[in-house]
């Protein structure tokens, strides 16, 4: 069974601060690591995608892999009351299978 | 354009009910899905469409009854359903892992399904 893990939270920052979102994987054999953001209510938004050992930039996100330690993180700057939603790792298995964690619920305090 | 458009939004039903719950995609992907998505939970994957056929079934209940007309349309047939059935059911399309790829996977906005 692949595993994606990460800490339920909630986890809560100022805003203007920098939220740390961070997620493990069991399976080494994984290529493409996804962040998606969810309201309460809405479905999944997917906002970064990652396939590649480093950081990736869009805006005020940063995912960031490493596929030797199988963690991947999501970086928010600046955060806003806004981003306050749950936050979704996922990654790619076999045969069209994507494989989700238990969600990181953030809160960012006005 | 990234959009997967789902009908209804909400759907109240009595168990001894039939509906269906439809999704479309134009974004050229060839792998659809079917998910279930209960409160504080990740979505759960119900079944996998690639090229308009049948490549997933996460041993689903038969009063779950998938179908893709073509590679635009994907339904979720319902029948005889209990309320813990009562769900967030999430339609997602992707393009279609050929060996080596990369690709995302988009949601659309969901059917909230209340069975009575």
């Amino acid at each position: 069974q692949k595993e994606v893990e990460q800490n339920s939270g909630p986890l809560s920052v100022p805003e203007g601060a920098i939220a740390s979102l961070n997620c493990t994987y069991s399976d080494r054999g994984s290529q493409s690591f996804f962040w998606y953001r969810q309201y309460s209510g809405k479905s999944p938004e997917l906002i970064m995608f990652i396939y590649s050992n480093g950081d990736k930039e869009d805006g005020r996100f940063t995912a960031q892999l490493n596929k030797a330690s199988q963690y991947v993180s999501l970086l928010i700057r600046d955060s806003q009351p806004s981003d306050s939603a749950t936050y979704l790792c996922a990654v790619n298995g076999d045969f069209n299978k994507f494989y989700f964690g238990s969600g990181t619920k953030l809160n960012v305090k006005p | 354009d990234t959009e997967v458009t789902q009908t209804p939004k909400h759907l109240v039903m009595g168990m001894t009910n039939k509906k269906s719950l439809k999704c479309e995609q134009h974004m050229g992907h060839r792998a659809m899905y079917w998910y279930k998505q209960k409160a504080k939970k990740p979505p759960e994957l119900m079944f996998v469409y690639s090229y308009e056929k049948l490549s997933i079934n996460e041993s689903v209940p038969s009063r779950f009854s998938p179908e893709c007309p073509n590679s635009s349309l994907l339904n979720l047939h319902l029948h005889a359903l209990q309320p813990e059935d009562s769900a967030l059911y999430l339609c997602a399309s992707s393009q279609d892992r050929l060996g080596e790829g990369y690709y995302e996977q988009y949601f659309g906005p969901g059917t909230r399904l209340t069975v009575t």
